[in-house]
């Protein structure tokens, strides 16, 4: 089956780190670009960060610049956001999305179910 | 970074047509033709209905239509029906400096 999984999430304290995970199975990650979105309970959806096919350096919202690092793996088809810092703000559903191919940008085809992070004392 | 702007909600009855608006300036909605727009039921992953302005991804129904003049993009869809009542969101390519952005978001309702 064609996904996207993520997973690391759960309960971090303010001021904190975590690393969250995508991995994909059913297709290849290193053919497409990725993205991290996010959407915290009941408000909309903000983009967070882009990661090229070629390994060219991430794009990052500027929200969050300097606080998340994105990379990938692609020999274990995978993907990681690495975030510091951490506030109450931070509290969302965080999925990964996938770029469809064929397209100039910006169109997510395919979505990981999303996992959870909430920054709380 | 600022949001497009969408209105917070719009409605229609069966077999309507409802409109929503993505408001963004000519630096993202304006300068490209990359706007995507997302449906997202309650509880679920978004799922993408039009991409660059106006294209439709396999197996989307022909009720949804996009378009965009200047710096507005708008969703159509026609033919409402129940299962038609989500959120909705769109996002656009806004450069380097904006690299990726997304709108408020509108709740659809079915009357």
């Amino acid at each position: 089956e064609v996904q996207l999984v993520e997973s690391g999430g759960g309960l971090v304290q303010p001021g904190g780190s975590l690393r969250l995970s995508c991995v994909a199975s059913g297709f290849s990650l290193s053919s497409y670009e990725i993205n991290w979105v996010r959407q915290a309970p009941g408000k909309g959806l903000e983009w967070l960060s882009y990661n090229y096919v070629d390994g060219s350096p991430p794009k990052y919202a500027n929200s969050v610049k300097g606080r998340i690092t994105a990379s990938r793996d692609n020999p274990r088809n995978s993907l990681f956001l690495q975030m510091s810092s951490l506030t109450a703000d931070d509290s969302a559903t965080y999925y990964c999305a996938r770029e469809m191919l064929a397209c100039g940008g910006d169109c997510y085809d395919l979505w990981g179910q999303g996992i959870l992070v909430t920054v709380s004392s | 970074q600022s949001a497009l702007t969408q209105p917070p909600s719009a409605s229609g009855s069966p077999g309507q047509s409802v409109t929503i608006s993505c408001a963004g300036t000519s630096s993202d909605v304006g300068a490209y033709n990359f706007v995507s727009w997302y449906q997202q039921h309650p509880g679920k992953v978004p799922k993408l209905l039009i991409f660059e302005v106006n294209k439709r991804p396999s197996g989307v129904p022909d009720r949804f239509s996009g378009s965009k003049s200047g710096n507005t993009a708008s969703l159509t869809v026609s033919g409402l029906q129940a299962e038609d009542e989500a959120d909705y969101y769109c996002s656009a390519h806004g450069g380097s400096n904006n690299f990726y952005v997304f709108g408020t978001g509108t709740k659809v309702s079915v009357l």
